[in-house]
């Protein structure tokens, strides 16, 4: 069985671009979660969502919005990048709203 | 004042060595605790979670005080493959998003 997959692995934006980062969970996970770790820190809680719906939302701006689709796989969006937004970031699912987290291998944002 | 709080390190050690970390939290709340580990540049892998009573697996014990909010965690006969950062996770329980610690650095040296 696949693991946690995310697209891309790597990417190179500009300042002031737009992202979207792709999440899809290992089969019959409903609930999706996104973290944000940048160099030498642990992973901020972005967003958690379950059967399509948000549950929670970590303390981040607005440029930041994500979804989730009816097979569960999960876009995390961020508008207006900064150069702050350089990170990895982090896609977690597990099969109910409970914490059997796995993580996705992450996908590495460096804004320039 | 964050909510997770580790020393970073990092931590040096020959092999077969013990070695401790630890871990302290804010929220009283908390229900369920866990230790992560994290190998350079790959995603955070889940090592054990701590239970209030304490516990084992094989070379890692895991200890929680709730008293005192602190987690513990004891790697003995330290191996070459047990480097990496080990993130000490909180959650207020079940459904909740995790509360990750900054980490802490294990090099474990020949």
């Amino acid at each position: 069985d696949a693991g946690v997959t995310q697209s891309p692995t790597h990417l190179i934006k500009t300042r002031g671009q737009h992202v979207t980062l792709r999440c899809s969970p290992i089969s019959g996970h409903k609930s999706v979660s996104w973290y944000q770790q940048v160099l030498g820190q642990g992973p901020q809680f972005i967003f958690q969502y379950y059967e399509k719906e948000e549950r929670g939302r970590g303390n981040f701006p607005d440029r930041f919005s994500a979804r989730q689709f009816p097979n569960y796989s999960s876009e995390l969006n961020v508008n207006a990048l900064l150069l702050g937004d350089s990170a990895l970031y982090l896609c977690a699912s597990s099969s109910e709203i409970n914490y059997g987290y796995t993580f996705g291998s992450g996908t590495r944002l460096t804004v320039v | 004042r964050k909510e997770v709080e580790q020393d970073p390190g990092p931590f040096n050690v020959p092999e077969g060595a013990t070695v401790a970390f630890n871990c302290t939290y804010s929220n009283s709340a908390s229900q369920s605790f866990f230790w992560y580990r994290q190998d350079c540049r790959k995603e955070p892998k889940l090592l054990m979670s701590v239970y209030s009573s304490g516990n084992e697996d094989g070379r890692f014990t895991a200890q929680l005080n709730r008293a005192s909010q602190y987690i513990s965690l004891l790697i003995r006969d330290s191996k070459l493959s047990d480097s990496a950062t080990y993130l000490c996770v909180v959650t207020p329980g079940a459904g909740y998003a995790l509360n990750f610690g900054k980490g802490t650095s294990l090099l474990v040296t020949p």
